[in-house]
């Protein structure tokens, strides 16, 4: 099932933050951060584990709420170079089988001067 | 991570054919992805290319339409077979060191169906 990502789109000056929400109805067994420009390969960002491990981008951040299966990313400080389509992805884990990476539907971001 | 390309790039194909792309890792992975990213959607996966053995596929992707070889850890193709317009997308594939790891793109093969 596709997670729900929310905005669909922000508009952001340099300099200013945003939050992109990325949700599941399903317990989560890790959240794949991507950030699409136009034109090219999705590039990683971040990975959040079940259990709290976290890696990153240097300046972006992201938190993962297991409970609320939900996780945000934030970007703060914006730079013209953050803009591009940013990419939830949520991977599921049930009985014994093992399931798949499943993407969102992206959430434009627009960094103007 | 990995280094990957793809070829082609980009093509132009007409209604009824078949083009296949190729996907090469510069190192062995475990993993790997085949997706379908259509026009300002998100990325859809198509099949897990498994080594040695017959893809795995998602529903609404049939071998058929959609072969899939991956004959050693470094490479695979997908053929897009029997071409309509309704298959023009970017194709990317995607590698991975265990099923649940990060997922590392190439950079697409954006094929154009008239």
């Amino acid at each position: 099932q596709q997670p729900v990502q929310s905005p669909q789109a922000v508009i952001l000056r340099e300099g200013e933050d945003a939050v992109i929400n990325c949700s599941s109805s399903k317990a989560l067994y890790s959240v794949h951060w991507y950030r699409q420009k136009h034109g090219e390969a999705p590039v990683f960002l971040m990975i959040l584990l079940k259990g709290g491990e976290q890696k990153g981008h240097e300046k972006i951040s992201a938190s993962f709420n297991e409970k609320k299966q939900q996780s945000s990313l934030y970007l703060t400080a914006s730079q013209l170079s953050y803009s591009g389509t940013y990419f939830c992805g949520t991977f599921y884990v049930w009985a014994d089988s093992w399931g798949k990476l499943q993407f969102g539907a992206g959430t434009q971001v627009v960094v103007t001067p | 991570s990995a280094v990957i390309s793809q070829k082609p790039s980009r093509d132009i194909c007409q209604r009824g054919t078949s083009l296949t792309i190729q996907c090469q890792v510069d190192s062995q992975v475990t993993m790997m992805f085949w997706y379908r990213q259509q026009p300002g959607q998100s990325l859809t996966l198509i099949a897990t290319a498994n080594q040695g053995s017959e893809a795995t596929y998602e529903s609404g992707f049939v071998i058929d339409k959609f072969p899939i070889s991956r004959p050693n850890l470094t490479f695979s193709t997908l053929t897009v077979s029997n071409m309509s317009p309704e298959d023009s997308s970017i194709y990317l594939c995607s590698v991975a060191g265990d099923r649940t790891d990060t997922q590392y793109f190439g950079p697409g093969t954006r094929l154009t169906v008239l």
